[in-house]
């Protein structure tokens, strides 16, 4: 089984802190990316990786960064972090290829910035 | 770009079939997904359909598509308390083999 793991399930940080979220998968997917997900909201894609020290931006990456320098993992980090960045922080990993492509989740950080 | 949409909330009996509803904007989305969350969960793949079928069953799961309408159901029959959760629907754009856009995710509850 796939197994995507991230390093805390709740986090409270200081506004200004900065913050780093870490994810590592098992399976020697290609590609990880970091969600944020909000109540009526859904899933934002936040950065996405396809590679080792590649990287893209997805729809909301102001005030987020990201960086890949194993295959397996993959981190997120707040440089300076704001009470809007309050939210359920999701990872996932998948393959690459054409064709139907599952994305693997981990439990998430429900991340509280006071 | 792509928008998917979902309603929020579907409250069901335990025993009733339920009918999960999302329309999505981009007609050249390839595959159609959902997923479904259980609390203090990630998500899980539940399953998918390419955007050539018109239906899909897999146990209790019937997946409808009608691609003219840009419409997507997941359809859960004999629906059991387990079944409360977060369900999404997530479309795969043609010009991308990675990105997947989800809709806001609609919570069943089933009441005994």
């Amino acid at each position: 089984d796939v197994k995507v793991t991230q390093s805390s399930r709740y986090l409270v940080k200081r506004t200004g802190e900065k913050v780093f979220l870490e994810c590592v998968q098992d399976m020697d997917h290609e590609n990880m990316f970091w969600y944020r997900q909000d109540p009526g909201l859904g899933l934002r894609l936040i950065y996405f990786s396809y590679d080792v020290k590649m990287k893209e931006k997805g729809d909301i990456p102001e005030g987020y960064s990201v960086s890949r320098e194993k295959k397996e993992r993959f981190s997120l980090i707040l440089e300076s972090a704001s009470t809007n960045q309050t939210s359920m922080y999701l990872c996932a990993s998948s393959v690459s290829g054409g064709g139907a492509v599952t994305q693997y989740f981990g439990p998430g950080t429900r991340l509280t910035v006071l | 770009g792509e928008d998917v949409e979902q309603s929020l909330f579907l409250s069901v009996r335990e025993g009733d079939s339920s009918v999960i509803n999302c329309t999505y904007t981009d007609s050249s989305s390839t595959y159609l997904y959902w997923y479904k969350q259980e609390p203090g969960a990630g998500l899980q793949l539940l399953t998918y359909i390419f955007s050539n079928m018109d239906m899909k069953q897999d146990q209790r799961l019937t997946v409808l598509l009608n691609k003219k309408d840009k419409h997507l159901s997941l359809r859960i029959a004999d629906t059991q308390t387990g079944d409360s959760a977060i369900y999404f629907c997530a479309a795969s754009p043609m010009d991308s083999s990675y990105k997947l856009i989800f809709g806001s995710g609609t919570r069943l509850l089933v009441r005994p």
